[in-house]
């Protein structure tokens, strides 16, 4: 079975800081791993997803994640954070191996809240 | 359309009723998915079509809940005799492939059960 760890419910980070929002997985295979943000009441947005290739993956919005396979993350960061990053955000997995289809399954979100 | 629509956007059922929610995905897009998010959780998967095909259903939780999409397009989600615990926003989503590299996701339809 496929999963996704994101250990803090919330971020809190001043404006212009940089900013880190921690996500783990587990997969039997090759991780495909993605990042939503979810506005309130809106549906999750695409920010940035890693296939294959470098490790570091640059995304929407100016954000970008590291994906690191010893330790099983895909953290997300941003240099410089934005109060309008706020919001709450999404690590995914599947399994990259099945080929063909495989569901994606999402952690449980992580509210950023940057302080202005 | 040039985004994935879903309607309506809140629904209010009392408590045994049967509602319906539909998911009109971006044109051409193969694959759609169902997933349903309560509150202050990620969204959990429900059921997945490729095409007209319902490929996996094994996320629905119980038989009250029902997927169809019978000409590869639209696609309807079904809830009979609706129970408190049904309360969520449902989301729906589609890719242009079948692998789903990455989801477009409509706003959801808010489902509150009294």
């Amino acid at each position: 079975a496929q999963s996704v760890a994101q250990p803090e419910d919330q971020v809190n980070v001043a404006e212009g800081n940089p900013l880190t929002v921690k996500c783990t997985y587990s997969v039997s295979g090759n991780p495909y791993l993605f990042w939503y943000v979810q506005y309130p009441n809106r549906g999750l947005q695409f920010l940035l997803k890693y296939i294959t290739g470098d490790n570091l993956v640059k995304g929407s919005y100016g954000f970008e994640a590291e994906f690191n396979k010893s330790q099983t993350s895909f953290h997300l960061k941003k240099p410089s954070a934005l109060v309008s990053d706020s919001a709450l955000y999404f690590c995914a997995v599947r399994d990259g191996n099945s080929g063909g289809y495989q569901k994606v399954t999402f952690g449980t979100g992580t509210k950023l809240q940057v302080i202005p | 359309g040039a985004g994935v629509s879903q309607s309506p956007r809140y629904k209010v059922a009392k408590r045994g009723q049967d509602v319906a929610l539909r998911c009109d995905p971006i044109s051409g897009h193969v694959s759609l998915f169902w997933y349903q998010q309560a509150l202050g959780q990620g969204p959990e998967f429900l059921t997945y079509f490729q095409n007209e095909a319902q490929l996996d259903k094994s996320g629905l939780p119980s038989d009250r809940f029902f997927a169809e999409r019978p000409e590869g397009s639209v696609s309807t989600l079904k809830i009979q005799r609706t129970q408190q615990e049904d309360s969520a926003v449902y989301l729906c989503a589609s890719t242009l492939d079948r692998v789903g590299y990455g989801y477009t996701f409509g706003s959801g339809t808010r489902l509150t059960v009294v």
